[in-house]
């Protein structure tokens, strides 16, 4: 079955950065974009970016463009995210998402949240 | 950007009544583009109605949708407690990727 496994939490100061994993299982991982979600209560979900593994490929939201650096690990089924610049605003949840071929997404990661806090 | 319009915000609904939430878009999207999740707190969302009207693996059946064009629906035909949740459309035609701001449905 279908797996991405991400950690469940990290707290990092403000100004640093921080490099969040999601790990796939259960499909070929080099045949399906990989996506980025972040969650905050008062923005709902948005879209960061995504990536596809299979030749690292990548498309970002313009609002995270600078912000989020997406990159894959064929040899580990690995997908990474990493936050720049970190501030108060970027405290969230992050999913990972397998995409489909119609957009949408089967399958979420259980979300890394994300403190920043000095 | 498509911007996803949800209404309602919030709602309460008692046990065995019908809900109905919509979801409008700026631009118009094909009906293959748009998605249904539910979230319940401190779960990830799970796909609930993709391509507008087809019910995900395991969704029960009281659960449906429709639309077509810039205007689309999520219906529950009778409501039962473990639908408490939070509802968010999504289209995947154009990018960004965008989702609506969900609907938070409640048990009166």
């Amino acid at each position: 079955q279908v797996q991405l496994q991400q950690p469940g939490a990290e707290l990092v100061k403000p100004g640093a950065s921080v490099k969040m994993s999601c790990k796939a299982s259960g499909y070929t991982f080099t045949n399906y974009n990989m996506h980025w979600v972040k969650q905050t209560p008062g923005q709902g979900l948005e879209w960061i970016g995504a990536i596809y593994p299979g030749n690292g490929d990548t498309s970002y939201n313009q609002e995270f463009k600078g912000k989020a650096t997406l990159t894959a690990d064929k040899s580990s089924s690995t997908a990474y995210m990493q936050l720049s610049s970190l501030t108060s605003e970027d405290s969230a949840v992050y999913y990972c998402a397998r995409g489909d071929y119609d957009g949408g997404f089967a399958y979420w990661g259980q979300g890394t949240l994300v403190t920043v806090s000095a | 950007e498509i911007v996803l319009t949800q209404s309602p915000t919030t709602m309460a609904a008692s046990p065995g009544e019908k809900i109905t939430i919509t979801c409008s878009a700026s631009s118009s999207i094909s009906s293959s583009y748009l998605h249904w999740y539910q979230q319940k707190p401190g779960f990830s969302p799970k796909l609930l109605i993709y391509r507008t009207s087809n019910l995900a693996s395991g969704v029960p059946t009281r659960f449906s949708g429709s639309g077509s064009g810039t205007s689309y629906s999520l219906t529950i035909g009778t409501m039962e407690a473990e639908d408490v949740a939070t509802y968010y459309c999504q289209q995947g035609s154009s990018l960004p990727l965008t989702f609506g701001a969900g609907t938070k449905l409640e048990l009166k």
